[in-house]
């Protein structure tokens, strides 16, 4: 089972459109991690959600946290061709260890 | 600044020969940890390391051995490749905060 679930898998829009991608779990997290991977790169952090109800804007994209702290959400209003990429959500394994990973959403923005 | 590198880019093995592979960081990072992604399974955690001398199993260790024999550097062996070892391999460090840096990749075919 995987620990957390993204969705959609895929996701295709046209420019200025607007899009939300979600990742769930049946678990309680203390913090979530959102990243962007561009094709041939390691992914990048955007954002860390830490409180449940915690919503974050950067630019035009907007994280939230859910109040539960189960699950999280990226909205991205007026999406843009430099949006392109696949997003992953992530959540410490605990103490030193690495990150699990959600499998990601990838997305693709149409001029 | 070069933040984290890894080399080689790409490589090819046949079955049951073996590499390392390096990831080298400047930041004076404590934690390293070195991942694979695969389509389809997200990026999962191999082996991790605190500190300089000590390392740690992940989630997907078999096959795979570790040496963090200085600070900066951390190596990921495969002493007799197999063909399920292909993957894109990727290291990260962070510091004491939860901000993992990633490098860009190297992607391994084992045929």
């Amino acid at each position: 089972t995987q620990l957390l679930e993204q969705s959609p898998q895929f996701l295709s829009i046209q420019e200025g459109e607007n899009l939300t991608v979600y990742c769930n779990s049946s678990s309680v997290f203390s913090s979530l991690q959102w990243y962007r991977q561009e094709p041939g790169e390691g992914p990048v952090l955007l954002v860390t959600v830490v409180t449940g109800g915690e919503v974050k804007k950067l630019k035009r994209l907007t994280f939230q946290f859910g109040d539960a702290r189960k699950d999280s959400s990226l909205h991205i209003t007026a999406a843009q061709p430099g949006d392109t990429g696949l997003y992953l959500c992530a959540v410490f394994r605990g103490g030193a260890d690495g990150l699990t990973f959600g499998k990601g959403t990838h997305l693709i923005i149409q001029p | 600044n070069a933040g984290v590198t890894q080399t080689p880019k790409f490589r090819v093995l046949k079955t049951g020969q073996s590499m390392t592979l390096l990831c080298a960081q400047d930041m004076n990072h404590e934690y390293m940890y070195w991942y694979r992604q695969d389509p389809g399974m997200g990026l999962r955690l191999i082996h991790y390391s605190v500190g300089e001398g000590t390392t740690a199993k992940g989630e997907v260790p078999d096959g795979y051995n570790v040496s963090r024999l200085k600070k900066q550097n951390f190596l990921l062996g495969l002493e007799s490749a197999a063909p399920s070892q292909t993957s894109v391999y990727f290291c990260a460090s962070r510091p004491s905060t939860d901000t993992q840096y990633f490098g860009p990749g190297t992607r391994l075919t084992v045929l």
